[in-house]
């Protein structure tokens, strides 16, 4: 088993850029979320799909878009970079019928 | 609002000697209670869920345990490979899927040999 893949690992992006990671969940999940999480804190929600909808949101603006695809995986698009978005950005994946969620390795994002 | 706190923020043990690290919540309704661990540059590893108060769930040295307001993470007779940052997150609300979790900040676990 594969676990949870994420792809870049790292990259580099200008300010005003776009940007899309990738995530392919653990076999079986059919859950995908995305977290953001900043030097020194914990995770924060981004959203979370299911059924190819967006299902839940956490507080992060319209610059932060994703889709799901009929096989499950997932893309975190941002549009118009900040310095702020400078972050680990780690997808979790997950039974809809169960609560453990498991992490991918993250994509590591520097907006320069 | 749903919040996780962590304590300490950082934790530095001389290898062998055990300690607890403090995961304290509050949460409308808890569906879970998770412990993950994190080295750096990595994402979260699953360590533990935990459900009701009075749950224990042991893995190698550690044994995480669950009270109405807080969970604890013991750690017995630690390694230098346990030095990591250690997760709380809660899962809040009986609806049906997946509610987001909440993390703390964590604990940055280092093990002195």
């Amino acid at each position: 088993d594969a676990g949870v893949t994420q792809s870049p690992t790292h990259l580099i992006k200008t300010r005003g850029q776009q940007v899309t990671l990738r995530c392919s969940p653990k076999s079986g999940h059919d859950t995908v979320s995305w977290y953001q999480q900043a030097l020194g804190q914990g995770p924060q929600f981004i959203f979370q799909y299911y059924e190819e909808e967006e299902r839940q949101r956490g507080n992060f603006p319209d610059r932060f878009s994703g889709h799901q695809f009929p096989n499950y995986s997932s893309e975190l698009n941002v549009n118009a970079l900040l310095l702020g978005d400078s972050a680990l950005y780690l997808c979790a994946s997950s039974r809809d019928d169960d609560t453990e969620a498991f992490f991918g390795q993250g994509t590591r994002l520097t907006v320069v | 609002e749903d919040q996780v706190t962590q304590s300490p923020e950082a934790l530095r043990l001389q290898e062998g000697e055990s300690s607890s690290l403090n995961c304290s919540y509050t949460v409308s309704g808890l569906r879970g209670l998770f412990w993950y661990r994190q080295d750096p540059g990595k994402g979260p590893e699953f360590l533990f869920t935990l459900y009701s108060a009075g749950e224990e769930k042991e893995k190698e040295r550690l044994k995480a345990t669950l009270t109405k307001k807080e969970s604890f993470l013991h750690i017995t007779a630690p390694k230098p490979e346990d030095s990591a940052t250690y997760l709380c997150a809660v899962q809040a609300g009986w609806d049906s899927g997946n509610t987001p979790l909440v993390f703390g900040k964590g604990t940055r676990l280092s093990v002195i040999a």
